[in-house]
């Protein structure tokens, strides 16, 4: 079975501090990883997402994540935060599986950034 | 290009209602795939469709169900609608069953 795994269900940092956002998945197959953030009272929005090539992919506002086979890992990171940055995010996992193709999200870190 | 459009946004059922909600994905977009969201199971998946065809379903009982047009748009219901239905229902649409996908902004049901 697929799964997915963030360790950390909340994650407070002061504004223009780094953060880590950590994610762990489960598959025996070949995997899409994506990362979406989600904003009070609103859907999900892609933040990044690795397909294939490059292990470390950026997206334009800051955020990159590293996909990590051996580890199967793909953290997520900024440098430096902001407090728009406040949001819930979710570490996705796509490939096939015997249930068919379907992405199976982790549960989700709810980030709050301080002034 | 218009984004994933939900309607309705809010919703408030009582027990034992039924309840259709709609999904127009992004124009060109063939996959259409439900979500449902809840503070304590978080995002689960319900189904895919590419196409009109089902492709994937979720671990969901029968009461829930759903469909796809011809152009590409969805609708999802829910029959005898019990308490712990009341989430939030995010439909995502996505050029094919390999794109990422693209989230509206949910319909919110309550059932009271």
């Amino acid at each position: 079975a697929q799964s997915v795994t963030q360790l950390d269900s909340q994650v407070p940092v002061f504004e223009e501090a780094p953060v880590e956002l950590r994610c762990n998945y489960s598959s025996s197959v070949s995997v899409y990883l994506f990362w979406y953030v989600q904003y009070p009272n609103q859907g999900l929005q892609l933040l990044l997402k690795y397909l294939s090539g490059s292990t470390l992919v950026e997206s334009i506002n800051g955020f990159e994540a590293e996909f990590n086979k051996s580890q199967t890992s793909f953290h997520l990171r900024k440098p430096s935060v902001h407090i728009s940055d406040t949001a819930e995010y979710f570490c996705a996992v796509r490939g096939w599986t015997t249930a068919g193709n379907k992405l199976t999200f982790g549960g989700g870190t709810r980030v709050l950034v301080k002034p | 290009k218009a984004g994933v459009t939900q309607t309705p946004r809010y919703l408030i059922k009582t027990r034992g209602q039924q309840v259709t909600l709609s999904c127009s994905p992004i124009s060109g977009h063939r996959s259409v795939s439900w979500y449902q969201q809840t503070p304590g199971q978080g995002l689960q998946f319900l189904f895919e469709y590419f196409s009109e065809t089902q492709r994937n379903k979720g671990n969901f009982p029968g009461r829930f169900s759903g469909r796809q047009f011809s152009n590409s748009r969805s609708e999802m219901n829910v029959s005898t609608l019990e308490l712990g239905d009341s989430a939030l229902y995010l439909c995502a649409s996505s050029l094919d069953v390999n794109s990422p996908l693209h989230f509206g902004n949910g319909t919110r049901l309550t059932v009271t």
